[in-house]
């Protein structure tokens, strides 16, 4: 059974603070790595996708590394911001299988003022 | 452009009965999949429809079962509902296959 973990599972950050979460997964049938924002009452939004070893993505003050040899990637957020507060999930899609995509159990971020 | 929409928002349902949720696309969008999130877990991947076919599915029982139509709404029924089943359903649309999903409201599901 294929696993992706995530963590910390919950995290209180001050505002202003950085931080950064880490999520793992199975180094074999790799085919691309999702990250979402999914704040309370609305529906997940899609950060990242990345495909390639080494890849890094930015978005404004939050990036994104991947590891696809040692199966991890890892979410930073600098200067954290109240509206950063979320679950951050990420999500592992499997090459050459019928069960597609694996999502982690997320990562809770609290931003306190 | 209108995002994608799910129907109905919350539904209250008893053992053995029977259930369909719907799920509207995103406009341009052919590729719909269905996740199951139950309480303290990630979403579950359920089965995925491409252009009105399925296109991969998850470790769930044959009572859980879809359809797409050609305007690339979808449908998720599932038979027999059981306690568990109770959870927020999401679905997801996407411009093909393996792109990036765009995610619905979710229909929150209690099976009592």
């Amino acid at each position: 059974i294929l696993n992706v973990e995530q963590s910390p599972q919950s995290l209180h950050v001050q505002e202003g603070d950085s931080t950064n979460f880490t999520c793992s997964f199975p180094s074999s049938n790799f085919y691309a790595l999702h990250w979402y924002r999914w704040e309370t009452a609305k529906s997940p939004e899609a950060l990242f996708v990345m495909t390639l070893n080494g890849d890094e993505k930015k978005k404004g003050r939050i990036s994104a590394t991947l590891n696809t040899k040692e199966g991890y990637s890892y979410l930073y957020i600098k200067g954290s911001q109240p509206e950063d507060s979320a679950t951050y999930l990420c999500a592992f899609r499997i090459l050459n299988r019928d069960d597609k995509i694996i999502f982690g159990k997320g990562t809770r971020l609290h931003i306190l003022p | 452009e209108t995002g994608v929409t799910q129907s109905p928002t919350h539904l209250i349902k008893t053992r053995g009965q029977q259930v369909t949720l719907r799920c509207s696309s995103q406009s341009g969008h052919n590729t719909v999949s269905w996740y199951q999130q139950a309480l303290g877990q990630g979403p579950q991947f359920i089965f995925q429809y491409y252009r009105e076919e399925k296109n991969g599915r998850g470790n769930f029982p044959p009572r859980f079962s879809g359809l797409q139509f050609p305007n690339y709404s979808s449908e998720l029924n599932v038979n027999a509902l059981e306690l568990d089943d109770s959870a927020l359903y999401l679905c997801a649309s996407s411009l093909g296959p393996e792109e990036t999903q765009y995610f619905g409201p979710g229909t929150r599901l209690l099976v009592l």
